[in-house]
């Protein structure tokens, strides 16, 4: 089974901190891609990457930026956190294109 | 108007019932994908398909593409199908030369099922 594991279940962060959410899959997956879920939002796409180095804005990229240095691990950066970046983020991948995705367990982080 | 459209956004019923949760959507798809996500956060794929009917014990996927509409069946419910469930359409994208299934979520869908 593939498995996507997210580094922290739970994070309380203050204001203007910088953040990273850590995110590891171990099925050699090309795409990885990071969400945050809010009530009466859904799910929405921060960024995406779809190779090494290589990175996609997704809707709302807004106060956060990624990095992927490995193909088995995927950062989500807040580089200064605000509360409202309060949210549920939640990490996938996918094999290629249109593979169906994994999803990770998500992380809850709260900025004070 | 959201792209995708879930019905009813709250759910309750009692074990054993027949339940059924709808999914609208306004664009062009290559996939519909049905998710759970249990209370802790956890999402789990149910179904992916793009035409038709899929069948997973006691869960039931259905598709038209004409009509731009899904629904996802429970027969014989019970407490622990109690969840949110979430349609998402896979629209394709194009991004540094490679396609890629782009989803868009529907709101969710939170299922209590009582004993």
């Amino acid at each position: 089974d593939v498995k996507v594991t997210q580094s922290s279940r739970y994070l309380v962060k203050r204001t203007g901190e910088k953040v990273f959410l850590e995110c590891v899959q171990d099925m050699d997956h090309e795409n990885m891609f990071w969400y945050r879920q809010d009530p009466g939002l859904g799910l929405r796409l921060i960024y995406f990457s779809y190779d090494v180095k290589m990175k996609e804005k997704g809707d709302i990229p807004e106060g956060y930026s990624v990095s992927r240095e490995k193909k088995e691990r995927f950062s989500l950066i807040l580089e200064s956190a605000s509360t409202n970046q309060t949210s549920m983020y939640l990490c996938a991948s996918s094999l290629r294109g249109n593979s169906p995705l994994h999803f990770g367990n998500g992380t809850r982080l709260t900025v004070t | 108007k959201n792209e995708v459209e879930q019905s009813p956004q709250n759910l309750t019923a009692q074990e054993g019932e027949f339940i059924t949760i709808n999914c609208s959507y306004s664009v062009g798809i290559s996939a519909l994908h049905w998710l759970q996500q249990h209370p802790g956060g956890g999402i789990v794929s149910l179904f992916m398909l793009s035409s038709g009917k899929k069948k997973h014990g006691r869960l039931i996927a259905t598709i038209n593409i004409q009509e731009k509409h899904s629904s996802l069946h429970i027969t014989a419910s019970h407490p622990r199908d109690s969840a949110v469930y979430i349609c998402a359409v896979r629209s394709p994208v194009i991004a540094g030369g490679t396609s890629y299934g782009k989803l868009t979520f529907g709101q969710g869908t939170i299922l209590t099922v009582h004993p």
